[in-house]
């Protein structure tokens, strides 16, 4: 199956800091790219979709000011999380539409971000 | 919300079947039967599709009833490496391209040796 990359796998930060997370489509273009988010034996929650060459379109709850999302060209979307506080660790998961030549849908291997 | 009921959690003996089931009444017409895996601290790994024909491939069987309400997923001979989180999705998105996948709860697989 194709392949999608997140960087870095893992990250710690100080409260009050921002985190840049990159999720890259390494062998297809995709237009389209997911981010999800997934607490301590909790099922994933998308959190918005990245659109290239547009604004993301975020879920009811995520603050859009505080998970900024970019998805500039058609292999790489990335989150930024602003200002990260505690509440803010958790597992961030970033999936990516392929169309061609099926629409099927392949997931990162996932951030594990913790704010201390 | 998620549009199928799985049990939380099963177990399995190492070398037997794993038959992990999925309840979705209200699957329309046009929507396929997903079925991913995620082993701790992993992303999401796919695992099979169909929409009303039974499927196989190297990873698993996908047994969909003819009413398509409910649906098994098979793994013939499970190992401690199929110790994961089963998620069964439905999903219409091979004809729509902005859908994304909804998860629920998924079935917690313990194959114990």
């Amino acid at each position: 199956g194709a392949v999608v990359s997140q960087h870095p796998s893992r990250v710690i930060c100080k409260s009050g800091t921002s985190v840049k997370i990159e999720c890259r489509s390494l062998d297809f273009q995709a237009t389209t790219m997911f981010w999800y988010r997934q607490f301590p034996k909790k099922s994933l929650m998308l959190m918005a979709t990245s659109n290239e060459g547009s604004k993301a379109t975020y879920e009811q709850g995520v603050e859009k000011d505080k998970f900024l999302i970019n998805h500039a060209s058609l292999t790489l979307s990335t989150l930024t999380v602003t200002s990260a506080h505690p509440e803010d660790s958790s597992f961030y998961i970033c999936s990516a539409r392929r169309l061609i030549p099926y629409n099927e849908q392949f997931f990162g291997p996932g951030t594990r971000l913790t704010v201390l | 919300d998620a549009k199928t009921t799985q049990p939380t959690s099963m177990d399995c003996a190492e070398g037997r079947a794993a038959n992990l089931p999925c309840n979705h009444s209200t699957i329309s017409g046009n929507e396929y039967v997903y079925w991913y895996r995620q082993i701790h601290s992993q992303g999401p790994q796919y695992i099979i599709h169909g929409l009303k024909n039974n499927e196989t491939n190297e990873m698993a069987s996908l047994i969909i009833t003819e009413d398509r309400k409910s649906s098994t997923l098979i793994l013939p001979h499970a190992t401690l490496r199929d110790t994961a989180v089963y998620y069964c999705i439905v999903d219409g998105s091979l004809n729509n391209a902005g859908n994304m996948l909804t998860f629920g709860g998924g079935t917690r697989l313990m194959v114990k040796p």
